[in-house]
């Protein structure tokens, strides 16, 4: 089983859509990262988060410590947000530090 | 502020033979990791380096190796070339590396091995 989960692994959706992609680990953290990967390859951090809930404009972060367990929303999806989304736990600092990857949602946003 | 640059964009190598690829942080960026991805996986953590020292290393064999400049540019040469390297190579930089700091990821390199 891997350390940290994604699901779905695939989402198709509907332009103006509510859009969940879930994450959950099974190990302690420090902070959980959620970044966007577009077609062309680059990666852009969208959240980095330890506790509670973070906005960035129609993107919300959430995340549930005691459950180990984190969500990354999307309100009034649009096409241009058509990418992989990628969580990756980022573990106690310690000397062996990297961070632990998700697989990565890929997300399909229809006109 | 410039971005995270990575250079080549593409390559097409051959088997057997060896590739350099390179990396430039943010400035002021300290730390540099490499990943690797392949269609349908996840990344995969190749190394990081912090202040022209390998800081961590990923479960990769040792044909991929990857050094730390001092002015924060890194590159990481892969020998042997072998089918499987067939990846995106991505590098990230951050302020220190660790906890609670962003990282800014280049556009990758698309390495093709024939």
């Amino acid at each position: 089983k891997n350390e940290v989960e994604q699901s779905p692994q695939n989402l198709t959706a509907q332009e103006g859509e509510f859009i969940t992609i879930n994450c959950s680990y099974s190990v302690g953290i420090s902070a959980l990262h959620w970044l966007q990967q577009h077609p062309g390859g680059g990666i852009v951090s969208l959240f980095m988060l330890s506790s509670g809930k973070k906005k960035h404009g129609r993107l919300i972060a959430t995340i549930n410590i005691q459950e180990k367990h984190s969500s990354l929303h999307i309100t009034a999806s649009h096409p241009r947000d058509s990418a992989v989304y990628i969580c990756a736990a980022e573990p106690p600092m310690d000397s062996n530090y990297q961070l632990i990857w998700g697989a990565g949602t890929k997300l399909i946003i229809k006109p | 502020k410039a971005g995270v640059t990575q250079t080549p964009r593409y390559l097409i190598k051959t088997r057997g033979q060896q590739v350099t690829l390179s990396c430039s942080p943010i400035s002021g960026h300290r730390s540099v990791s490499w990943y690797q991805q392949t269609p349908g996986q996840g990344l995969q953590f190749l190394f990081e380096y912090f202040s022209e020292t390998q800081r961590n290393k990923g479960n990769f064999p040792g044909r991929f190796s990857g050094r730390q400049f001092s002015n924060s540019r890194s590159e990481m040469n892969v020998s042997t070339l072998e089918l499987g390297d067939s990846a995106l190579y991505l590098c990230a930089s951050s302020l220190e590396g660790g906890v609670r700091s962003p990282l800014h990821f280049g556009n990758g390199t698309r390495l093709t091995v024939t």
